[in-house]
């Protein structure tokens, strides 16, 4: 079973704080990596599906780069807001079949 | 319109009752998927349809029981559940399967079985 480890568990920041979260993953058998955005009671929101190493993409002030040769992604947040307070689920394909294995999230917290 | 539709938002039931969630989509996706998320857990596949056929069942009980019937609608069919089966079920869709296209996740049905 693939093991996809996000650290850390939760975060505490000031507005205007910029932040970033990391997502672990065996370097084998790499398919794709997805970063979700959950905010309590909306659906999780797709922020990004990368598939190439070295891959970097950016979606306003969220960015995140992809290191498939060591197995990680890091998911950056420039110059945080309340409303990103969320959590930021980080989820690989196990397989071509469509199995997502999802990251247990990092939940940021934001505060005025 | 990256929609994925979930009906209903809340359903309470009993261990005896039969009762479905209904999810729908209009992006023409071709996979459609059920998960199950318990608090504070990440969520968890249930069934994959690939085509609407079913493609992945991660030994999900009979008590669940899903149903694609076009490739817009997926259905799960819930009867004899237990308080343990209490969660909130998501439905999403993607273009075909995960490896690098962007899967769509509905809001979700909370289900409460008592």
């Amino acid at each position: 079973i693939l093991n996809v480890e996000q650290s850390p568990q939760s975060l505490h920041v000031q507005e205007g704080d910029s932040t970033n979260f990391t997502c672990s993953f065996p370097s084998s058998n790499f398919y794709a990596l997805h970063w979700y955005r959950w905010e309590t009671a909306k659906s999780p929101e797709a922020l990004f599906v990368m598939t190439l190493n070295g891959d970097e993409k950016k979606k306003g002030q969220i960015s995140a780069t992809l290191n498939t040769k060591e197995g990680y992604s890091y998911l950056y947040i420039k110059g945080s807001q309340p409303e990103d307070s969320a959590t930021y689920l980080c989820a690989l394909p196990e397989d071509q079949g469509g199995k997502l294995i999802f990251g247990q999230g990092t939940e940021l917290s934001v505060k005025p | 319109d990256t929609e994925v539709t979930q009906t209903p938002k809340h359903l309470v039931m009993g261990m005896t009752n039969k009762k479905s969630l209904k999810c729908e989509q209009h992006m023409g996706h071709r996979a459609m998927y059920w998960y199950k998320q318990k608090a504070k857990k990440p969520p968890e596949l249930m069934f994959v349809y690939s085509y609407e056929k079913l493609s992945i069942n991660e030994s999900v009980p009979s008590r669940f029981s899903p149903e694609c019937p076009n490739s817009s609608l997926l259905n799960l069919h819930l009867h004899a559940l237990q308080p343990e089966d209490s969660a909130l079920y998501l439905c999403a869709s993607s273009q075909k399967g995960p490896s690098g296209n962007t899967i769509y996740f509905g809001e979700g049905s909370w289900l409460t079985v008592v």
